[in-house]
């Protein structure tokens, strides 16, 4: 099946600085992905659509200039969280989906933690 | 916005019991998928539902598309122990942009 894989897992950062989160499709190439934050004991809420090429796509309430995305390949999408803060750490998620398949299956990474001092 | 209610929030059954969550929705939805999440890690993907009234299977699993294409269930026969986790329905609106729209998550806790 479809692999998607995040990079790091975990990360623990000082309050002021930027992370930078990386979502690789392994086996398949995505020419669109979708990043999400989860809080504990909550939902996904997506954030932001990734198009491989071109800006990305925001959902309503979500900082395009705090959280920075780049979709450079067709394999790889990266999140940067930028100038963090205690409130941003969550856990981030990416999904994606393969190219001409139009059932809407999305295939989850491994997520990554993120955590704000 | 569009919003999918999932119920029961959270379930502790024994061993060997059999397990429903169900979720709906306002809205019309062309895809209906099922997610399992373990703590710590991401969502995957146990059915996918892609036509109404559509009933599938995936070993111990069901899910069936509702015909108003406004719900769907999930069962699952004789829970095992490793069947704990957060289980999440998703759908996809016929705008077909490819986002999904998560239900609250049923907590799933089984007792041996």
């Amino acid at each position: 099946g479809a692999v998607v894989s995040q990079h790091p897992s975990w990360v623990i950062c000082k309050s002021g600085t930027s992370v930078k989160i990386e979502c690789r499709s392994l086996d398949f190439q995505a020419t669109t992905m979708f990043w999400y934050r989860q809080f504990p004991k909550q939902s996904l809420m997506l954030m932001a659509t990734s198009n491989e090429g071109s800006k990305a796509t925001y959902e309503q309430g979500v900082e395009k200039d705090k959280f920075l995305i780049n979709h450079a390949s067709l394999t790889l999408s990266t999140l940067t969280v930028t100038s963090a803060h205690p409130e941003d750490s969550s856990f981030y998620i990416c999904s994606a989906r393969r190219p001409g398949r139009d059932t809407g299956e999305l295939f989850f990474g491994e997520g990554s933690r993120l955590t704000v001092l | 916005g569009q919003q999918l209610n999932q119920s029961p929030q959270s379930m502790f059954i024994q061993e060997g019991e059999d397990v429903s969550m169900n979720c709906t929705s306002s809205s019309i939805f062309n895809t209906w998928l099922w997610y399992k999440q373990d703590p710590g890690e991401g969502p995957v993907l146990l059915i996918a539902l892609y036509k109404a009234g559509e009933l599938t299977s995936n070993g111990r699993l069901t899910a069936q598309f509702g015909i108003t294409r406004k719900d769907s269930f999930l069962n699952i026969s004789a829970s095992i122990p490793s069947d704990v986790g957060i289980y999440f329905c998703a759908g996809q609106l016929p705008s077909n942009t490819g986002k999904l729209i998560f239900g609250q998550g049923t907590t799933l806790q089984v007792k041996p």
